[in-house]
């Protein structure tokens, strides 16, 4: 049990447009879900935290216009990033949590290349 | 303000032998611990976490940790590693009381494990 599963996992899009991932929560309800963002060599840097039917609450620097995160259901959250930049690619991790849980679930990562 | 650090960016070690993982945490409350695993282009797994409890914590594949609370660490070891063990691993912290239970993570350590 505890899977989540994110797609797609790997996206090239052209500068400019804009890109929508998914991250379901399959067999349990994630009241909670958290988006990352990984550089390469480096480690999971939080970008927001969403909670289903409410606003995502962003960390300081993150860019709520450019980087959209929708909890709408507590099985799917997904994040869009608008009018993507090269300096956008990046490795994007979500993670669910259900509620009494400490542990989080992580996602497979999406690989986003803005050319 | 709370952190993690992980004190070897990258740490070599012949198949079969024992390896140690490094990790500190500062913090002005109780914490919970996680130490994660991931492989190239994937997602985190779970090894192991402490909540409470008994210090020593023994998780998947072989690996255990042992929380020591006098000096804040958070150590992950294994007696033996296996090629398949070379990956980036990541120590992680939550704070009890923390409504959300957001992780922070160290920068990772990556292992590679030499035949």
């Amino acid at each position: 049990g505890a899977v989540v599963s994110q797609h797609p996992s790997w996206v090239i899009c052209k500068s400019g447009t804009s890109v929508k991932i998914e991250c379901r929560s399959l067999d349990f309800q994630a009241t909670t879900m958290f988006w990352y963002r990984q550089f390469p060599k480096q480690s999971l840097m939080l970008m927001a935290t969403s909670n289903e039917g409410s606003k995502a609450t962003y960390e300081q620097g993150v860019e709520k216009d450019k980087f959209l995160i929708n909890h709408a259901s507590l099985t799917l959250s997904t994040l869009t990033v608008t009018s993507a930049h090269p300096e956008d690619s990046s490795f994007y991790i979500c993670s669910a949590r259900r509620d009494s849980s400490t542990e989080a679930f992580f996602g497979q990562g999406t690989r986003l290349t803005v050319v | 303000a709370q952190s993690v650090t992980q004190l070897d960016s990258q740490v070599p070690v012949f198949e079969e032998a024992p390896v140690e993982l490094r990790c500190n945490y500062s913090s002005s409350v109780s914490v919970y611990l996680f130490w994660y695993v991931q492989y190239p282009n994937q997602g985190l797994q779970l090894l192991l976490k402490y909540l409470s409890g008994s210090t020593l914590v023994k998780g998947i594949n072989g690996f255990e940790a042992e929380f020591n609370k006098s000096q804040t660490s958070f150590h992950l070891r294994k007696p033996s590693v296996h090629i398949s063990d070379t990956a980036e691993y990541f120590c992680a912290v939550s704070f009890s009381g923390a409504g959300s239970y957001q992780l922070t993570f160290g920068k990772g350590t990556k292992l590679s494990v030499i035949p």
